[in-house]
């Protein structure tokens, strides 16, 4: 019940094209949902997280989709450009503020 | 500037060895965190601390032991009891009870040679 699942593993997308990751998790006291972006070598840094009393936030480029009753959540980039390249992890907390982690997307956007 | 420092950058460690890694953080963050990403894989928490004096066993503890003498300063030590330790490591940070953002260093590579 503490998992989240993380899908695709992998993704190769068109410059200028939706690059689309899902996650779905099983506990309903998660609260928070934040979705990392990491480059090679480097430490994840947070891009954009929600909470349950909505069901979308954008910024900029970046759009999650929240779906409460299929317990689903998705991030959307828009216009993917090759400095999009990144590994993406989504996560979800409960009230104890402990980050249970997907396993990662490695998105590779091409020219 | 406020962050999360984490050093040696790359470590290098014979068999047997115990190493420490260092991470030290000026963000006034009451929570620290350490994580183990292996190649192609996701964060694996190993530590965790609340508080000072205070830290918790994560979800792969066995072989590795954490102090969290100053709320800045929470150093990891892979022991020799860790038979498989090369891999990424990742420090990082949070206020606690705000929020949940969690904020990381640059990490540390750690081979075994």
């Amino acid at each position: 019940q503490q998992q989240v699942k993380q899908s695709p593993q992998s993704l190769i997308v068109q410059k200028g094209g939706i690059s689309i990751i899902n996650c779905a998790y099983e506990n309903t006291a998660f609260d928070y949902f934040p979705w990392y972006q990491q480059f090679p070598g480097k430490g994840p840094a947070l891009l954009i997280a929600i909470r349950p009393d909505v069901s979308e936030k954008k910024e900029g480029r970046f759009t999650i989709s929240f779906n409460k009753s299929a317990k689903q959540f998705s991030l959307h980039i828009m216009d993917s450009q090759p400095g999009d390249s990144a590994t993406y992890f989504c996560a979800a907390a409960d009230s104890n503020y402990q980050l249970i982690w997907g396993a990662g997307t490695k998105l590779i956007i091409k020219p | 500037d406020g962050g999360i420092t984490q050093s040696p950058k790359y470590l290098f460690r014979k068999e047997g060895q115990n190493v420490t890694l260092s991470c030290e953080q000026n963000l006034n963050h009451d929570a620290m965190y350490w994580y183990r990403q292996d190649p192609g894989q996701g964060l694996r928490l190993i530590y965790y601390s609340q508080i000072v004096n205070d830290f918790q066993k994560g979800d792969i503890a066995e072989g590795y032991s954490v102090s969290r003498e100053k709320k800045e300063s929470f150093p990891l030590t892979v022991t020799s009891a860790q038979k498989n330790p090369t891999a990424f490591y990742l420090c990082a940070s949070s206020i606690r009870a705000s929020g949940n953002t969690i904020y990381f260093g640059e990490g540390s590579w750690l081979t075994v040679v």
